[in-house]
């Protein structure tokens, strides 16, 4: 089975960074997402680690450690329009399975 | 954007009635799956399609089918709506389920509302 863990909700203030964890138990492992996802709109795509370490996406930059089952994403220089959902998403032996979303507000 | 249209983008209707929503697409993906999101719930997969005619079911498929009669179009029948079955509908293709080809990329959604 699958098990994806991340916190429900964060506050950071704009200009700052913030890291938003992910911890995940699957049964075979073939690659870790992470998605954006505005209040009424679908998610889009953010980024895609299959190997451990860091990928670096402009402000976005996203970790993943398989022996750990930990995945991180750190987003820099915060914007007011970052306020989003993010998903984090692993496939398995055979489907992607999401996690329930981090709720990110970016205050003044 | 991917090219992805979903439709309708919202419906009401009502306990017992069948519905069809509709997902077309301009990539010329293989695979398109259907996904419902509700609070507290991550996005859950209801079913996909691996090709014309090729569907399997997904993790919360009781109550749903699908069908797809051409690569463009993948279409999800409630036969016989229920409450339980309000939510939001996402569409999502992908190129393959390989290495960075399975991004899967969603349309806007539809909004079901069962009274």
């Amino acid at each position: 089975g699958q098990n994806i863990d991340q916190p429900t909700e964060m506050t950071a203030t704009e200009g700052a960074i913030v890291q938003i964890n992910c911890t995940y138990q699957t049964s075979g492992f073939n690659g870790l997402f992470w998605y954006q996802q505005h209040a009424g709109e679908a998610p889009t795509f953010l980024s895609y680690n299959v190997l451990d370490g860091l990928e670096e996406k402009g402000r976005f930059s996203s970790f993943l450690s398989r022996s750990k089952g930990y995945s991180y994403l750190l987003l820099k220089e915060l914007q007011m329009k970052d306020s989003a959902s993010y998903l984090c998403a692993v496939r398995g032996e055979d489907a992607l399975n999401f996690g329930k979303g981090t709720s990110l507000l970016v205050t003044p | 954007d991917a090219g992805i249209t979903q439709s309708p983008r919202h419906k009401v209707t009502e306990t017992g009635t069948p519905v069809t929503l509709r997902c077309h697409q301009t990539e010329n993906h293989r695979y398109m799956y259907w996904y419902r999101q509700d609070p507290g719930h991550g996005l859950r997969l209801i079913h996909y399609s691996y090709g014309v005619k090729d569907t399997d079911k997904g993790e919360v498929s009781d109550g749903y089918s699908v069908s797809r009669s051409k690569t463009e179009d993948f279409l999800l029948t409630l036969e016989s709506a229920t409450s339980s079955q309000t939510s939001v509908y996402f569409c999502a293709i992908s190129e393959s389920r390989t290495q960075i080809k399975n991004i899967q990329y969603f349309g806007a959604g539809t909004r079901l509302s069962v009274l």
